[in-house]
């Protein structure tokens, strides 16, 4: 069974750093591409980064470009955020996900997301 | 950047009632890289339909998805009590990658 599980979210100071980590299992995931999203409170999705399966090909929102950095550890099946100069818009629930080659480049696996709260 | 522009925002239905929801793209969209997901309270985003038009594995055929170029349509052909949630359109042919504001399905 496939799944993803983030890890890492919490409550940070308006400034302040945090590192988002999103543990694959159940695929074959040095193979995956994989997107980062976020939702705000009660608002709609908001796509925010992209990882090839290498670190060849890296895409950033402009909302989080320069302050936030996508990796990935392949030997450990593991997606990351870090979040950097985080401000008070940055607070939502973030997933992780799963590109589909078999659904032309959609996301059909997601985590259940991590929340950060960006607050003094 | 594509814009991608749902409607309606609200849909006020009773179950049995068939739903259909637009979604337009400021540009063209490939008709290959147009999803739509559903979003309960709570829970991550489940993929429905890809490709604009097809079903992903194990989601019921009352979920139906057309459209290319900049007008895509989602239609849901009678309601079932689960189907009551959020539905976005998103497209993942170009970066950014953008998602729709989302459509609000519920029981009225």
């Amino acid at each position: 069974e496939v799944q993803l599980v983030e890890s890492g979210g919490g409550l940070v100071q308006p400034g302040g750093s945090l590192r988002l980590s999103c543990a694959a299992s159940g695929f074959i995931f040095s193979t995956y591409e994989m997107n980062w999203v976020r939702q705000a409170p009660g608002k709609g999705l908001e796509w925010i980064s992209y990882i090839g399966t290498s670190t060849k090909t890296i895409y950033y929102a402009d909302s989080v470009k320069g302050r936030f950095t996508i990796s990935r550890d392949n030997a450990k099946n593991s997606l990351y955020l870090q979040m950097n100069s985080l401000r008070a818009e940055d607070t939502a629930v973030y997933y992780c996900a799963s590109v589909s080659r078999t659904y032309f480049g959609a996301s059909d696996h997601w985590g259940q997301g991590t929340l950060v709260t960006v607050s003094s | 950047e594509i814009v991608l522009t749902q409607s309606p925002g609200t849909l006020s239905l009773s179950p049995g009632e068939r739903a259909t929801l637009s979604c337009w793209a400021s540009q063209s969209v490939g008709s290959s890289y147009l999803a739509w997901y559903q979003q309960k309270p709570g829970q991550a985003p489940r993929l429905l339909i890809y490709g604009a038009s097809n079903r992903a594995t194990g989601i019921p055929d009352r979920f139906s998805g057309s459209g290319s170029g900049t007008d895509f349509t989602f239609t849901i052909s009678r309601l079932e009590p689960e189907d009551f949630a959020v539905y976005y359109c998103q497209q993942y042919g170009s970066s950014p990658l953008t998602f729709g504001g989302g459509t609000k399905v519920e029981i009225k």
